[in-house]
């Protein structure tokens, strides 16, 4: 167990829906990534926040969209939802803003399946 | 940019065998390099890195990692494979560029371990 946790854990709905993703971060760290995982894509970063602002942005589409919380959980909201973004999503955390030898902690993902 | 190549996207290997998982990489500076496993339905879990150092680092459940320079390589390795070893393997790079050095993920060697 990592200690991050995402909800749901499954998620089905249609397209043109919109839906919200959840992360809670290990405790005490204040960086939070999103990543998309899908079989033809691999696993893509989409974007960071530390410490309730955005850092860094990745392969994220304009119909998705984060924010972090001041207690540091996070939610990624997905919009207009096509066929195509059926995935899975996973937050990971980190203590650091950059730490570059640190390894991030990856939650269970929850997987989005828009029919 | 820098980007990471896992040139088999499938291992087989019978248990007792020694495993090599492959990944080489591109990176403008020094690279931070890691390991990360996936079993089914579940996160990514961190294995090992390479950050400076010895150039065979030891990582989790036997694990250990060979960093060459000259050829840009970073193989994943373990002397005596188990059935439970099988899973997604992932190498991944920390990305220089931008403030969040982000880590960039290879696209993965699904490793089968045979009884």
């Amino acid at each position: 167990d990592s200690g991050v946790t995402q909800t749901p854990k499954h998620l089905i709905t249609a397209t043109g829906q919109r839906v919200t993703l959840r992360c809670s971060p290990r405790s005490g760290d204040l960086s939070v990534y999103w990543y998309q995982q899908s079989l033809d894509q691999g696993l893509q970063f989409l974007i960071q926040y530390y410490n309730g602002e955005e850092r860094a942005k990745g392969n994220i589409l304009e119909r998705f969209s984060a924010q972090q919380f001041p207690d540091l959980h996070s939610e990624l909201n997905l919009s207009s939802l096509e066929l195509g973004d059926s995935a899975l999503y996973f937050c990971a955390s980190s203590p650091y803003l950059t730490g570059l030898g640190n390894e991030q902690y990856f939650g269970p993902g929850t997987r989005l399946t828009v029919t | 940019a820098q980007s990471v190549a896992q040139p088999e996207d499938q291992v087989n290997v019978a248990e007792g065998n020694p495993l090599t998982v492959k990944c080489t990489y591109s990176v403008s500076g020094n690279p931070y390099l890691f390991w990360y496993v996936q079993y089914p339905n579940r996160g990514l879990q961190f294995l090992l890195k390479y950050i400076t150092g010895d150039n065979l680092v030891k990582g989790s459940y036997g694990f250990e990692a060979e960093f060459n320079k000259s050829q840009t390589s970073f193989h994943l390795k373990k002397p005596s494979a188990l059935v439970s070893d099988s899973a997604l393997y992932f190498c991944a790079v920390r990305d220089l560029s931008g403030s969040a050095r982000q880590l960039t993920f290879g696209s993965g060697t699904q490793l089968t371990v045979l009884p």
